[in-house]
């Protein structure tokens, strides 16, 4: 059963603070992609990566930065965490463009309150 | 103008109505198309794909897509209390990415 699991279900931090999001896949996907998702305006991609090492900006890449150090594991970064960044986080991942039609597995989410 | 429209519900029927949820779209460089459907307090699942204008069908779901006039509708049969989640109509193209509608909140009441 492929799977795409997120680090934590559940975040409250407190403005300013460093927060990491990590993400794990085990369908040895080349590409993983992080999105918030708010009421009203859906699944807004914040960035993806198609490698190890190698990232790319989304739509709403502002205030945060992710790491890529091995192919299973896409990590994103708040580095000074805010009130307007509480949302709900989405990790997901795909395969090459001509597998199961660009189709992406979803984790579970992250909902992060920041107070 | 967003790439992708669709429609923001919520949507609320009774059991056993014909739900229509739709999508709008700009790109015509859109090869894929795709239903996701996202459950309460769960991501979101891939339903449906198709490249191609006309119907597919799979059960109870039938996903329409209209390449001129950059129209995608899913219909749901029979709806049930468990199709009550949220649907996301999504297009991709020769990228790795796919660009996601804000999603329709559906209700089905028993």
């Amino acid at each position: 059963d492929v799977k795409v699991t997120q680090s934590s279900r559940y975040l409250v931090k407190r403005t300013g603070e460093k927060v990491f999001l990590e993400c794990v896949q085990d369908m040895d996907h080349e590409n993983m992609f992080w999105y918030r998702q708010d009421p009203g305006l859906g699944l807004r991609l914040i960035y993806f990566s198609y490698d190890v090492k190698m990232k790319e900006k989304g739509d709403i890449p502002e205030g945060y930065s992710v790491s890529r150090e091995k192919k299973e594991r896409f990590s994103l970064i708040l580095e000074s965490a805010s009130t307007n960044q509480t949302s709900m986080y989405l990790c997901a991942s795909s395969g090459r463009i001509y597998q199961r039609n660009n189709e992406q597995f979803f984790g579970p989410g992250t909902r992060l309150t920041v107070l | 103008q967003k790439e992708v429209e669709q429609d923001p519900g919520p949507l609320s029927v009774p059991e056993g109505a014909i739900v229509s949820l739709n999508c709008t779209y700009s790109n015509s460089a859109f090869q894929y198309f795709m239903w996701y459907r996202q459950y309460s307090r769960k991501g979101p699942e891939l339903l449906m794909y198709t490249y191609s204008s006309g119907n597919k069908e799979d059960g109870r779901f039938t996903a329409q897509v209209d390449k001129s006039s950059k129209y995608i509708s899913l219909f749901i049969r029979d709806s049930q209390p468990s199709d009550s989640a949220t649907y996301h109509c999504a297009e991709g193209g020769a990228t790795n990415k796919l660009i996601f509608g804000t999603g329709t909140l559906l209700a089905v009441q028993p």
